[in-house]
Parts: structure tokens; sequence; C-alpha cells
């Protein structure tokens, strides 16, 4: 079974800020994938970056960059030069190779991006 | 814009009855996934299908039960609705191969179901 835990339940910053949200995993699995998802009030769940577990090389997405820590089992999300409509609930997950296990997810840090 | 629909958006049952909620998955899509989201909670994966089968299930009771159709869409019924149902539920659409490889899973709007 894989768990994953997010233990800021809410966080706040300044428009144009850099913001870390963290994410620690565990898995007994060797294959493995890790993703941040964002759910803003609209309630879509949108998917914001992908790391596969056997890449070390720390995957980016234009303002959205992961710090992948494998041994440390760390998962953490940078956002660059934060904008308002980044204002939404970040959701860490986990999925098993394969995909049959479905995700499992931390329960979420709201995240809030002042003028 | 995913390209996965949901319907209903909003649903209001009684305790007891009986709800199908549907999804139709983004085109080239061969496999649909439900999730379970209540209020203030991360989602819990519900089950998953792939070829018109359940490929894989999380730990929910068996009244929780589903179809694929052969154009890839799919439904969740959930039977003798308890006060505890009351969540959002979210499908998500991606493809499998088979392989060990894992395609990312793209999210519908969700059905806001609740139980009264």
């Amino acid at each position: 079974a894989q768990t994953v835990t997010q233990s800021q339940p809410e966080m706040s910053v300044q428009e144009a800020e850099t913001v870390t949200l963290s994410c620690t995993y565990d898995t007994s699995e060797n294959n493995y994938y890790l993703f941040w998802y964002k759910q803003p009030p609209s309630r879509q769940m949108i998917l914001v970056i992908r790391q596969e577990a056997y890449k070390q090389q720390n995957a980016t997405e234009n303002r959205f960059s992961v710090n992948f820590q494998k041994a440390a089992k760390s998962f953490s999300l940078k956002i660059s030069d934060s904008q308002l409509g980044d204002t939404a609930m970040y959701f860490c997950a986990s999925q098993r190779g394969g995909g049959a296990d479905g995700l499992t997810f931390g329960k979420g840090t709201h995240l809030i991006i002042q003028p | 814009e995913t390209g996965v629909t949901q319907s209903p958006t909003h649903l209001i049952k009684t305790r007891g009855q009986q709800v199908t909620l549907r999804c139709s998955s983004q085109s080239g899509h061969n496999t649909v996934s439900w999730y379970q989201q209540a209020l203030g909670q991360g989602p819990q994966f519900i089950f998953q299908y792939y070829r018109e089968e359940e490929n894989g299930r999380g730990n929910f009771p068996p009244r929780f039960s589903g179809l694929q159709f052969p154009n890839y869409s799919s439904e969740l019924n959930v039977n003798a609705l308890e006060l505890d149902d009351s969540a959002l539920y979210l499908c998500a659409s991606s493809s499998l191969t088979g392989g060990p490889r894992t395609d990312t899973q793209y999210f519908g709007p969700g059905t806001r179901l609740t139980v009264l």
C-alpha cells in the first residue's frame, strides 16, 4: 500500500513570491510515479506536474518545479513568481507503475496567493 | 479543459436509494478510474475499468459497482445510499497499455452527490 502525507494544511504568500509545498510518501514499489494536481474552487482536478521515480532529473513545467528526493521519499512542489490564479487546493499523489491501483492522494494544501 | 465529461453536475438522493453517475473519457483513452472526494479530503480510489472489465479496486464495499462501455465511457452505480456517501465523485481517463508504464490520469469536473 502507498501513503502520501502533506503536512501543510494551508499556506499564504504574496503575489510574485516563490512558495514550496511539501509532500512525503511511502511505497514498497520500485516502479512508481508521483504527481501534483491542482483543484481550484471550480472543483476540476488539473495536472500540474508528473515525475517518474526512475528519473533522477527533477521535472519542471514553466513556473512549477519539483524537488524529488527518492531516498528521503520527499516530493516538494515549488511555484515561482506566484500568480493570483495559483490559488487552489494542491494535492500530491502517487501511483504504482502499471496503474491498476489508482492514485493515492494526500489530504491537500490550500494555497492562497494574496494580491 | 481535459475532454473528460461527467453527468449530472449535482444530484440529491435519499438514504437507501440508488444512483448512477456517468463519465465520458477523453478521446484516445481506454481506461476510466473513479474517485470519491469527501469534503476537505483528498480523493480516494474506488475502482478502475479497462477494456470493459474492473481492473483494480480500492477499499469500497460491493454496493459500489461500475460499467464500462465499448466506447470507453463509464458508469458508477451506488446502491443502498448512506449519508456518508455524500461527496464529490470524480472520474479520470487515461490510456493503459498493459505494461509497466503509467499514463497520466485526466479528471472530469465531478458530480456532487448529496444524500439526505
